[in-house]
């Protein structure tokens, strides 16, 4: 596996279920990232780790939980789901934080929350 | 709010015709970045700008960082049909934190 990737690709979930979302970089970077990509609005940043610290929490509820357990791996935990959280989340990695430093993107998780 | 306007939302071209799309911002940007999405996939970096007044290519593709730092356009020349996606602004906001900030995106149609 090269890059980032994401799993699952898919995902259905009602509102009182608990799931998760993994992502995995294999390109040695210390910075990881979730975005919710919605229909019609920017790519909105979520969560930012640097070397497996939160630097970044963009005023997510907490229904939406980030773990960085390493450098390398990052999960949203996800519980009691509204249907406007159904989007696109996308992973990303890079060097380190920072504006200078090229993210790379994971293919993202469509979720559907009924 | 919407801090980067990226125009136009949506073109339709024929195959073999130039592109060209654009971004502004009331703010001063210390980057500008240029990302195309294909379907079902993640954004992919395109080109990276650093400097105003930088101007960069990568193979067809070409972006300026405006002088003014709150601009930048991309142009595609001679269009092909794998050229098709939504193609996105980004960059990072002078005297903000370094998170980047995104535009609605361009969604390109080319017809063969």
């Amino acid at each position: 596996e090269t890059g980032v990737t994401q799993t699952p690709r898919h995902l259905v979930m009602g509102m009182t279920n608990k799931k998760s979302l993994k992502c995995e970089q294999h390109l040695g970077h210390n910075a990881m990232y979730w975005y919710k990509q919605s229909a019609k609005k920017p790519l909105e940043l979520m969560f930012v780790y640097n070397f497996k610290e939160q630097t970044e929490n963009n005023s997510v509820p907490s229904r939406f939980s980030p773990e960085c357990p390493n450098s390398s791996h990052l999960f949203l935990h996800l519980h009691t789901l509204q249907p406007e959280d159904s989007a696109l989340y996308l992973c990303a990695s890079s060097p380190r934080a920072g504006g200078k430093e090229t993210q790379y993107f994971g293919p993202g998780t469509r979720l559907l929350v009924l | 709010g919407q801090q980067l306007n990226q125009s136009p939302q949506s073109m339709f071209i024929q195959e073999g015709e130039d592109v060209s799309m654009n971004c502004t911002s009331s703010s001063i940007f210390n980057t500008w970045l240029w990302y195309k999405q294909d379907p079902g996939e993640g954004p992919v970096l395109l080109i990276a700008l650093y400097k105003a007044g930088e101007l960069t290519s990568n193979g067809r593709l070409t972006a300026q960082f405006g002088i003014t730092r709150k601009d930048s356009f991309l142009n595609i020349s001679a269009s092909i049909p794998s050229d098709v996606g939504i193609y996105f602004c980004a960059g990072t906001i002078q005297g903000g934190s370094e998170k980047l900030v995104f535009g609605k995106g361009t969604k390109l149609t080319v017809n063969p």
